[in-house]
């Protein structure tokens, strides 16, 4: 596969244990954000979402947290499972900035049989 | 979700060439975007392809060096011009159907210049 995430900072898990993988966002204006997973030679895929007028959102098997007051996004992967690993991104999208989103520098989450 | 083609899915070109990547969506969709990602690095926005008007460019990029059309709602496409090994990265086309929904990505061009 391509080099996607090579420089990328590393969290490896045991099968079956509960991920956190965590992004520090830049701008307090932001009221959107998303987190994304990357599988080797295909696409950013959306996992979940969450507006600036919340602080937690669940999914299958996945929780977004979000903290206005330092600027922190996390997402919390519960049983990890060999499929999951792939490089997380975290992107935000300021208020009054259309559409456009400013994607994090991304982790590597390895999860270890 | 919408289902995202991109055409081609690599490619390695001689520098001073130009390629063109297209990107097809199986509905109609509000927003369409065109992002770079470089080997080991994270995505960044190149510019928003605007429906029967010039895109929107992000600083740092350029309409001579990154022309883009967008001729209807289900298609658009981007070319690298005159190309150096400094362009070589994944090209990717997302789709958004409004403000604050998910964008939906393709799988991406990989394009290497020798």
């Amino acid at each position: 596969g391509e080099s996607v995430g090579l420089h990328l900072p590393t969290l490896s898990v045991q099968e079956g244990d509960n991920s956190i993988i965590n992004c520090a966002y830049s701008n307090s204006a932001s009221d959107y954000f998303i987190w994304y997973k990357q599988e080797s030679g295909k696409g950013p895929q959306f996992i979940i979402d969450i507006r600036s007028n919340m602080d937690k959102r669940q999914g299958q098997r996945v929780t977004v947290l979000l903290n206005k007051t330092v600027k922190h996004l996390s997402l919390q992967i519960a049983a990890t499972q060999p499929g999951d690993s792939a490089v997380y991104f975290c992107a935000e999208k300021k208020n009054n900035a259309g559409n456009m989103l400013t994607f994090g520098g991304g982790t590597r989450l390895m999860v270890k049989p | 979700s919408a289902v995202i083609s991109q055409k081609p899915s690599r490619d390695i070109c001689q520098r001073g060439t130009s390629l063109t990547i297209q990107c097809q969506v199986d509905s109609q969709v509000t927003m369409m975007f065109w992002y770079r990602q470089q080997p080991g690095q994270s995505l960044t926005l190149i510019a928003t392809a605007n429906q029967g008007s010039e895109a929107t460019y992000e600083s740092g990029f350029v309409i001579d060096k990154f022309p883009i059309s967008r001729p209807n709602l289900t298609f658009s496409t981007l070319t690298v011009s005159n190309m150096s090994p400094e362009d070589s990265s994944i090209y990717l086309c997302s789709v958004t159907g409004g403000l604050n929904q998910p964008q939906h990505f393709g799988d991406g061009t990989r394009l290497s210049i020798l």
